[in-house]
């Protein structure tokens, strides 16, 4: 099984900072990563796919990037409405794994 | 619009079994791999299972192998999670979500709102 590790676990931050965060694979995964975000009671919605690609009506503010094993998700500059839980996710195998979660509060 | 809408939740005994259902809508239910994602209340996401788009493959997590059965009916655009033999540690809520390909290995690009599943005696 292919493990993902992220970090933080949590973060705080400021209306306008920029935020990062990191997502290792525990074997080469290529780009085969996503990026989700959970807010609190809701369904995960899809960022992010294929490491680095925007999903449609995404804002740009959020990017992604990294390959092989090291993965980086980024805000580039927070807004209130960021308020959630960021997840990564493999599908280099078809049993997917997800990373632990980054919970940002504002 | 694409809509997939869970069902079947509940409380249940340790050992007893339920099924879940999603039905899909606002698009061709046939082309698309489907996954059932579970989160025990407070935590993280985990990947439950995956079905092909015709049916002829699925996949599991360790943790449900030999007790969850996924499976697709085409013709009713629904997709089903028959869970036998539960346990406490299965309590969560159900997401259905659709994978981008037929054949899993993508994104997971639309989810449902999630059925609420609580094992206890």
């Amino acid at each position: 099984d292919i493990q993902m590790t992220q970090s933080p676990s949590s973060l705080s931050a400021s209306v306008g900072d920029r935020v990062t965060i990191t997502c290792q694979a525990s074997q080469d995964i290529s780009n085969y990563l996503n990026w989700y975000q959970q807010k609190s009671g809701k369904a995960p919605k899809l960022l992010i796919y294929d490491a680095s690609n925007l999903e449609t009506g995404v804002p740009l503010r959020f990017s992604g990037s990294g390959s092989g094993t090291d993965f980086t998700f980024t805000i580039s500059s927070l807004q209130p409405e960021d308020f959630a839980t960021y997840y990564c996710q493999q599908y280099e195998s078809r049993e997917l794994s997800f990373g632990g979660g980054t919970k940002v509060e504002i | 619009q694409v809509q997939l809408v869970e069902s079947g939740g509940g409380v249940v005994q340790p050992g007893r079994s339920l099924r879940l259902s999603c039905v899909a809508s606002g698009f061709t239910f046939n082309n698309f791999g489907m996954h059932w994602v579970r989160q025990a209340p407070g935590k993280g996401l985990q990947w439950v299972a995956l079905i092909w788009y015709d049916g002829s493959n699925n996949y599991y997590a360790d943790s449900v192998k030999g007790r969850f059965t996924i499976s697709r009916d085409n013709s009713k655009n629904t997709v089903y999670l028959q869970m036998s033999r539960l346990r406490v540690e299965d309590t969560a809520a159900y997401y259905c979500a659709r994978d981008r390909r037929g054949m899993g290995r993508a994104a997971l690009d639309y989810w449902g709102q999630g059925t609420l599943v609580t094992v206890s005696s």
